[in-house]
């Protein structure tokens, strides 16, 4: 089974640039995770898809950050304008559904620097 | 609200050495507790899980127990490797199933 898919691998850009990230989940799985990990830290969830639709988006800075899974399978996550502490890994987990005790699975990450 | 906590690091062994990285939980109702493993420039990968108390969870030779009376779900592991280097995270889910993890412990074994 292939896993969760996520590009770039590593991103260097501007403060007040714009990027995005994109993530293939695990085929049938229908829950998305995006997370944020800074050097040091735990992730610490963005955003949650259900299919298509957000179930939480409470942490995600709304006023930078936007985040789309069309068709409820790729997901693209993006930053615009990004600032300095936005340079962190940016991971896609996936798992089959949002009912308790589903283990996620995750990408390899987006390393992303922001000068 | 839910939360996890976890021994600080970087943890240095010799290999063979006896491994315990501690972690403590906070959280309503019966979460379930994970260990991830996070190896050099690889993403998180599950190590072991454990959905109800005194459950213990095993892989590759590490082990950890559910105990709901103390919070904790100890990771443990009787003789590490060279390969075991890595950053574990644990971690927990509860109703929706959002994780918390916690800050991570880097460990290195050194032959």
């Amino acid at each position: 089974e292939a896993g969760v898919a996520q590009s770039p691998r590593y991103k260097i850009i501007e403060k007040r640039q714009s990027v995005a990230f994109w993530c293939n989940p695990i085929s049938g799985h229908a829950t998305l995770y995006w997370y944020q990990q800074i050097l040091g830290q735990g992730p610490k969830l963005l955003i949650q898809f259900q299919n298509n639709g957000v179930v939480d988006d409470s942490q995600l800075p709304k006023d930078r950050f936007s985040a789309e899974r069309l068709k409820g399978v790729d997901s693209t996550l993006k930053i615009q304008p990004a600032k300095l502490e936005d340079s962190a890994v940016y991971l896609c987990a996936t798992s089959r559904d949002r009912a308790l005790q589903e283990t996620q699975y995750f990408g390899p990450g987006t390393r992303l620097l922001v000068l | 609200g839910d939360s996890v906590t976890q021994m600080e690091g970087p943890v240095t062994l010799s290999e063979e050495a006896f491994l315990t990285i501690n972690c403590t939980y906070t959280a309503t109702g019966y979460p379930s507790l994970f260990w991830y493993v996070q190896y050099p420039g690889e993403g998180l990968q599950l190590l072991l899980k454990a959905t109800k108390a005194d459950d213990k969870g095993s892989n590759k030779g590490f082990e950890a127990t559910y105990r709901k009376e103390t919070t904790s779900f100890h990771l443990e592991k009787g003789s590490v490797q060279v390969s075991d280097s890595a950053v574990y995270f644990c971690a927990l889910t509860n109703t929706g199933n959002q994780f918390y993890f916690g800050t991570g412990t880097s460990l290195t074994v050194i032959p």
